[in-house]
């Protein structure tokens, strides 16, 4: 595998469901990020890590917990979401200093 | 409110013609600009960048050019071809926190 890679690409669930989406990065990147994209919005940030340390939670509602257990691997645990929470949620990794940030292919949610 | 605008949500071009796509940005404080482009069910590819010190960087047929007291970004891509149709955002931050800040893309479709 290279690259950025993210599973499942599609889930649909319950509001009263728990499910977790995995990302894994082949990069040797240490910062690590959860995004969210709505359909024609922009890409909202939820999540940064850096060298498995989070460093930035932008108001994302409790729903929704990351894990980071090393700087290759990312989790983002769901529970009781809700409808409006469906959208495509994005995986991206950088390299220390660098502002570019290599994305996966992303995980299609649907809430029921 | 959004501090990066792309306000052409799409665009038409005849292959073979130059596409220009804009984007217009609120903060000062930005000071490195990239563009993505994104293709049905993948994730955004970085595309290029420029840094607030140049207003033109090159490479190959895509150009951007910055125009800072206007603040405003614009991606040139010359010639079009098929495969670059795809939805193209602009993204802004400034070097010190890593952070991008996103535009909600504009969905280029080249005609042949």
């Amino acid at each position: 595998e290279t690259g950025v890679t993210q599973t499942p690409r599609h889930l649909v669930m319950g509001m009263t469901n728990k499910k977790s989406l995995k990302c894994e990065q082949h990069l040797g990147h240490n910062a690590m990020y959860w995004y969210k994209q709505s359909a024609k919005k922009p890409l909202e940030l939820m999540f940064v890590y850096n060298f498995k340390e989070q460093t930035e939670n932008n108001s994302v509602p409790s729903r929704f917990s990351p894990e980071c257990p090393n700087s290759s691997h990312l989790f983002l645990h769901l529970h009781t979401l809700q409808p409006e929470d469906s959208a495509l949620y994005l995986c991206a990794s950088a390299s220390g200093g660098a502002m570019e940030q290599f994305f996966g292919p992303g995980t299609r949610l649907t809430v029921l | 409110d959004q501090q990066v605008k792309q306000n052409s949500p799409s665009l038409s071009v005849q292959e073979g013609r130059i596409s220009i796509l804009n984007c217009d940005y609120t903060n000062s404080m930005f000071d490195y600009f990239l563009w993505y482009k994104k293709y049905p069910a993948e994730g955004p590819t970085f595309l290029i960048s420029i840094s607030s010190i140049k207003d033109k960087n090159e490479d190959g047929r895509f150009t951007v050019f910055l125009n800072k007291s206007a603040k405003h970004l614009s991606l040139h891509i010359v010639p079009s071809q098929p495969g670059d149709s795809a939805v193209y955002f602009c993204a802004a931050s400034e070097r010190s926190n890593y952070q991008l800040i996103w535009g909600a893309g504009t969905k280029l479709i080249i005609k042949p």
